[in-house]
């Protein structure tokens, strides 16, 4: 079973909307991290941000933002007014605690398109 | 100055030759990792050293082969190459992980690998 979806495979918006990406998890620990990258077109993988399931606090970072509710399972990435610049495909991934490794599971990704 | 170096940057090859990919991390950081990224960008982890311990080994192909030398480096060797092979690889890197906090990785350039 997927651990994290990503039930959006393609998003379009027209620049300066607000964009919602979402991301639903799954484990049984009760210790566990979610992350969210960004692959722009040039490829590499950048890291955004880490949470903890024990900091339910949503988070703003300039225009980004991210909603975190385990009640629902999700760590959802609202990007406000968006830019051409944003357009990258978008990872979210999880850690669970009791895991020896570090391992992550990586969503399949959501690709957004921002239109000038 | 690059955190997460890989090369090469692309590799082309024929079928049945043995290639490497190298990586280095000049982040300080305990643990490394190899994932593969295939054509619909799914990011799946092949295998990660602690300490130049191998810690997770995902079931791929005996065909490929981690080398780490010392922490800094770990490097992927792949015999007799197949077309399915064919992918982008990314190197990572993270903090010594303990059994309850897990940091993020940091992500390579990646080496995308077409096997012909």
């Amino acid at each position: 079973a997927q651990k994290v979806t990503q039930a959006q495979t393609e998003i379009s918006v027209v620049e300066k909307e607000d964009v919602t990406l979402d991301c639903v998890y799954e484990t049984r620990d009760t210790t566990y991290y979610l992350f969210w990258y960004k692959q722009p077109p040039s490829g590499e993988l950048v890291f955004l941000i880490r949470r903890n399931s024990f900091d339910e606090q949503n988070e703003i970072s300039g225009r980004y933002s991210w909603n975190f509710q385990k009640s629902t399972s999700s760590f959802n990435f609202t990007i406000t007014a968006s830019q051409v610049v944003d357009s990258a495909v978008y990872f979210c991934a999880l850690s669970e605690g009791r895991n020896t490794g570090n391992q992550f599971y990586f969503g399949t990704g959501t690709s957004l398109t921002v239109i000038p | 100055d690059t955190a997460v170096s890989q090369t090469p940057k692309y590799l082309v090859t024929q079928m049945g030759n043995d290639k490497s990919i190298k990586c280095e991390q000049n982040l300080g950081h305990d643990t490394m990792y190899w994932y593969k990224q295939d054509s619909k960008k799914f990011l799946k982890i092949m295998f990660s050293y602690n300490n130049k311990e191998l810690i997770i080994n995902e079931t791929v192909p005996n065909r490929f082969s981690p080398k780490s030398p010392d922490k800094a480096h770990l490097n992927l060797h792949i015999n007799s190459l197949e077309l399915g092979d064919s992918a982008v690889y990314f190197c990572a890197s993270s903090q010594e992980t303990g059994s309850l906090f897990t940091y993020e990785q940091y992500f390579g350039p990646g080496t995308r690998l077409t096997v012909t």
